[in-house]
């Protein structure tokens, strides 16, 4: 079972800063948070992750707690085509040197307005 | 390389006819997942793959279903006489093996039985 709670779906104004919280009350200390979206008819696309630090790419930035227990995607200005299912995944960054599979949620559907 | 690619893209098939899919990673990556998808969930895991060897079979890969990835490249995956319930997009994922970053899905198969 997914190990993250998300708000089934949420709005946003075009060219406003997106925030998408995740809740993982029961993330352990070597679990990392990441995030993937799913724009329809597409398979997921990775976006970000993080272990306790505050992260920035060129899609997002992440915020994690300092308990760790939740965190939130910011996308800063969203675009129409930031419309899409966004999922929450804490898993341990490697199991024995081996990646270990994602479990996906239902995810936030994030809709942009113009 | 163009990503992973996935074949077909649609199939309609016949209640009780059995059907094949087609996953061909990225060249690189070691490690090859199968994950099922219906409408308005998130993907649910069915298999995944390190090289040639299946390393893991959801309880979701009932009897009917067999996953094989012969020379660690492509990998197929067999439905035997489909159910009206299989109906769903199948997505295939590559990663090297110790990133849970990596992540790279294809945009799938949608599978309808009538």
């Amino acid at each position: 079972d997914a190990k993250t709670t998300q708000p089934p779906s949420m709005d946003c104004a075009e060219g406003r800063a997106a925030n998408l919280p995740c809740n993982h009350s029961t993330i352990s200390g070597n679990e990392y948070v990441y995030w993937y979206r799913q724009i329809h008819s597409q398979g997921p696309q990775y976006i970000i992750h993080g272990l306790k630090n505050n992260e920035t790419n060129e899609m997002a930035s992440l915020i994690i707690t300092e308990d760790r227990k939740s965190s939130t995607l910011i996308l800063p200005h969203a675009t129409l085509r930031d419309t899409a299912v966004y999922y929450c995944i804490v898993r341990v960054a490697t199991v024995n040197n081996q990646g270990g599979k994602l479990i996906f949620g239902q995810g936030t559907e994030l809709s942009v307005k113009p | 390389d163009t990503g992973v690619s996935q074949d077909p893209r649609h199939k309609i098939t016949k209640r009780g006819q059995n059907v094949t899919f087609r996953c061909d990673p990225i060249s690189e990556h070691n490690r090859l997942y199968w994950y099922r998808q219906t409408l308005g969930q998130g993907p649910e895991f069915l298999t995944y793959f390190q090289n040639e060897a299946q390393l893991e079979k959801s309880r979701l890969l009932s009897d009917r279903f067999s996953a094989e990835r012969p020379k660690g490249s492509f990998s197929t995956l067999e439905i035997q006489r489909t159910e009206q319930g299989d109906s769903a997009m199948y997505l295939c994922a590559s990663s090297h093996d110790w990133a849970g970053y990596g992540y790279t899905f294809g945009s799938g198969t949608r599978l309808t039985v009538v």
